[in-house]
C-alpha cells in the first residue's frame, strides 16, 4: 500500500525557513520509476507545483521559486525533505507531497494528505 | 512556463446530467494531460493520465479527450459522489495546473 505523509511546523514568522518532511512507505525512493513532488495549495485557491526529486536525485524547481527552494531525499529514512526560506504571509497554503510512478515529472498518482502551514507573526 | 486556463469556473448540474470541462493550454502539450478530482479538505485524486487514459479504479463515466491545446473532461453521468472541484494538469516540466472548476449541486 502506497502512501505518503507530511509533517512540519504548523505556524512560521515571516522571513523564517520551512522546512517539511514527508514519509513514504509502500515503495522506495531508490525505484527508477519514482519521484516525489512538492505542491501547494492556498486557501480556496489552485495547486501549485513547487519541486521534484527523481530516483538519481536530479531536482526540478518551479520557475518563479526557485530562489527559495531546496529538495533533498534521504532514501535510508524514506523521506523527502523541502525547505523554502524567507517565509511571507502569502505561503500560507496547504502543501502536499505527491509521487510521480512513471520516471517522468508527469502525472501524480498518490498523494499525501497535505498539511496546512500558516505564516503569520 | 504553460499556462492551462479551465472552463467553466464552476458548474450546477443536477444528479443524472452530462458535465463537460474544458481546459486549454498556451501551447501545445500533445497528450500530456491529467485530470483531478478534489473534495473539500481532502488531497487531488488523479482520474486521467495522457488526456484519456483512466486511472484504475475510476468510474468510467469519467472520461478525457483532446491532444495539442484543447481538452476536456466528461462525466457522463454525474453522481452524487461527484460533487467536487476538479483541475487539469499539464505534464511538460515544469507542470501547470489548471484554476479549477466546481461542480455544484443544482
Amino acid at each position: 500500500q502506497v502512501t505518503l505523509k507530511e509533517s512540519g511546523p504548523v505556524l512560521v514568522k515571516p522571513t523564517e525557513t520551512l522546512t517539511l518532511t514527508c514519509t513514504v512507505s509502500g515503495f522506495s525512493l531508490s525505484n527508477a520509476r519514482m519521484g516525489v513532488s512538492w505542491i501547494r495549495q492556498p486557501p480556496g485557491k489552485a495547486l501549485e507545483w513547487l519541486a521534484h526529486i527523481f530516483s538519481n536525485d536530479e531536482k526540478s524547481y518551479s520557475t518563479s521559486l526557485k530562489s527559495r527552494l531546496t529538495i533533498s531525499k534521504d532514501t535510508s529514512k524514506s523521506q523527502v525533505v523541502l525547505t523554502m526560506t524567507n517565509m511571507d504571509p502569502v505561503d500560507t497554503a496547504t502543501y502536499y507531497c505527491a509521487r510521480t510512478g512513471s520516471g517522468y515529472l508527469s502525472y501524480f498518482d498518490y498523494w499525501g494528505q497535505g498539511t496546512l502551514v500558516t505564516v503569520s507573526s | 512556463d504553460i499556462q492551462m486556463t479551465q472552463s467553466p469556473s464552476s458548474v450546477s448540474a443536477s444528479v443524472g446530467d452530462r458535465v463537460t470541462i474544458t481546459c486549454r493550454a498556451s501551447q501545445g502539450i500533445s497528450s500530456w494531460l491529467a485530470w483531478y478530482q478534489q473534495k473539500p479538505g481532502k488531497a487531488p485524486k488523479l482520474l486521467i493520465y495522457a488526456a484519456s487514459s483512466l486511472q484504475s479504479g475510476v468510474p468510467s463515466r469519467f472520461s478525457g479527450s483532446g491532444s495539442g491545446t484543447d481538452f476536456t473532461l466528461t462525466i457522463s453521468s454525474l453522481q452524487p459522489e461527484d460533487f467536487a472541484t476538479y483541475y487539469c494538469q499539464q505534464a511538460n516540466s515544469p507542470p501547470t495546473f489548471g484554476g479549477g472548476t466546481k461542480v455544484e449541486i443544482k
